[in-house]
């Protein structure tokens, strides 16, 4: 496994609830990066995180937040949850920014169900 | 908005069948390209980060190739074996992201 780990698990909320997902980077790596994953497709681009400050996004609205801490963990925060946040949310970490030369190390994953 | 393709969506091979999958992508403004392997419950794993065109990289049995200037990426398994069932994915890197493909899905019957 690659040191990366996310928590929870799995998790149910409501519509309308608000998430807070968990990423710990692997050792001595400073950029985190978040992917959602909705069944079919392939992982889509959150947004990163280097070195505390948000280091680029993708298409997801302003209710996605997200925060890297000075251990360069990293939080995912989603404000009123819709049933098409249901996904498998990874987060990766790597050393540097962006990912062109340097392979991201995954998580395995929290798997969000919206009810 | 840059398309990554991958094809087939998936295939079964016997033990022992060597295959190979592609991955398509616009060639304009190209970086890296990004192969990752992922078993089923567990996380994804990088392959082969490729930047030039031409790149052969080979892992054991898995090899890839890479055509910068026609914008695509072949990944190769050698005999394949029951432990290489997985969803091979690959990612075109863009600006400060990984642009993925929906995958391949692999199985291997013994």
């Amino acid at each position: 496994e690659t040191g990366v780990t996310q928590s929870p698990t799995h998790l149910i909320k409501t519509r309308g609830q608000q998430v807070t997902l968990r990423c710990s980077s692997q050792s001595g790596h400073n950029t985190v990066s978040w992917y959602q994953q909705a069944l079919g497709q392939g992982p889509q681009f959150i947004f990163q995180y280097y070195r505390e400050e948000e280091n680029g996004r993708g298409n997801f609205p302003p209710r996605f937040s997200g925060l890297q801490f000075p251990n360069y963990s990293s939080e995912l925060n989603v404000n009123a949850l819709e049933l098409d946040d249901s996904a498998l949310y990874l987060c990766a970490s790597s050393l540097g920014q962006g990912n062109m030369y340097t392979e991201a190390f995954f998580g395995q994953g929290t798997r969000l169900t919206v009810v | 908005i840059l398309n990554v393709e991958q094809s087939p969506q998936s295939l079964h091979v016997q033990e022992g069948d060597s295959t190979n999958f592609t991955c398509s992508f616009p060639s304009s403004n190209f970086y890296a390209l990004h192969w990752y392997r992922w078993e089923t419950a567990k996380s994804p794993e990088a392959l082969f980060v490729m930047t030039l065109n031409g790149d052969e990289k080979k892992k054991g049995r898995i090899s890839a190739t890479l055509n910068t200037k026609e914008g695509y990426s072949y990944l190769y398994i050698k005999g394949s074996q029951p432990e290489d069932s997985a969803t091979y994915l690959c990612a075109r890197y863009n600006t400060d992201k990984l642009i993925f493909g929906t995958g391949t899905r692999l199985q291997v019957f013994p």
